[in-house]
């Protein structure tokens, strides 16, 4: 699986947009780029995944460069609940398991 | 939907003895489940996959004899941590993926293992 590069921690002003970079220069075109978090103390939680366009739900927004090779997970209005560690992680379509890198600490301040 | 249970979520043992930890897709079925572990300030270490009606795939250096897996329904598997030792001390966290390639995983709200 590709490998990917996040930096290790961030902070982010209560209400305003947190924009989380995730370097994966080595993608494959069969892989997809998918986003978890995970809040202290519990299990982590899907956000979003996509392959080449960009994608939005309810939680975030997933912009991926036109080169594959980057990503950004855009929370529009960050709020103190979305303090977590994010983690960005390629998965391809044909595997099953799904491995962890060490993620960025995402700090939400008032 | 996509909710997952896990049980219990916090566990004191003597060492030498076993634990088993349940792991429940409560609304959906789970062709394959995986089990975590994660020490304190590291990142999740994927222990074992599982496959409904299969025997698991363990990750190398993930004792099989120790960390007994059975994933016996398209909703349940269980971890056993057998002959738990101090060193076994760690959050345990279960997912379950509706199909083998999905890279949707649904997680467990973890359990903490302590062994004294």
């Amino acid at each position: 699986d590709a490998k990917t590069t996040q930096p290790p921690s961030m902070d982010c002003a209560e209400g305003r947009a947190a924009n989380l970079p995730c370097n994966h220069s080595t993608i494959s075109g069969n892989e997809y780029v998918y986003w978890y978090r995970q809040i202290h103390s519990q299990g982590p939680q899907y956000i979003i995944h996509g392959l080449k366009n960009n994608e939005t739900n309810e939680m975030a927004s997933l912009i991926i460069t036109e080169d594959r090779k980057s990503s950004t997970l855009i929370l529009p209005h960050a709020t103190l609940r979305d303090t977590a560690v994010y983690y960005c992680i390629v998965h391809p379509s044909s595997k099953d398991d799904m491995r962890f890198g060490a993620g960025t600490r995402l700090t939400v301040k008032p | 939907g996509a909710v997952v249970s896990q049980h219990p979520s916090w566990v004191i043992c003597k060492s030498g003895t076993s634990v088993k930890i349940e792991c429940r897709s409560l609304d959906f079925q789970a062709t394959t489940m995986f089990w975590y572990r994660q020490f304190p300030k590291q990142s999740l270490m994927l222990m074992a996959t599982s496959n409904e009606g299969s025997k698991a795939t363990y990750e190398q250096g993930v004792e099989k004899d120790k960390f007994l897996i059975n994933h016996a329904s398209l909703t349940l598997s269980t971890l056993t941590v057998t002959s738990a030792h101090p060193e076994d001390s760690s959050f345990y966290i279960c997912s379950a993926a509706r199909t083998r390639t999905s890279g949707i995983q649904y997680f467990g709200a973890g359990t903490r293992l302590s062994v004294l």
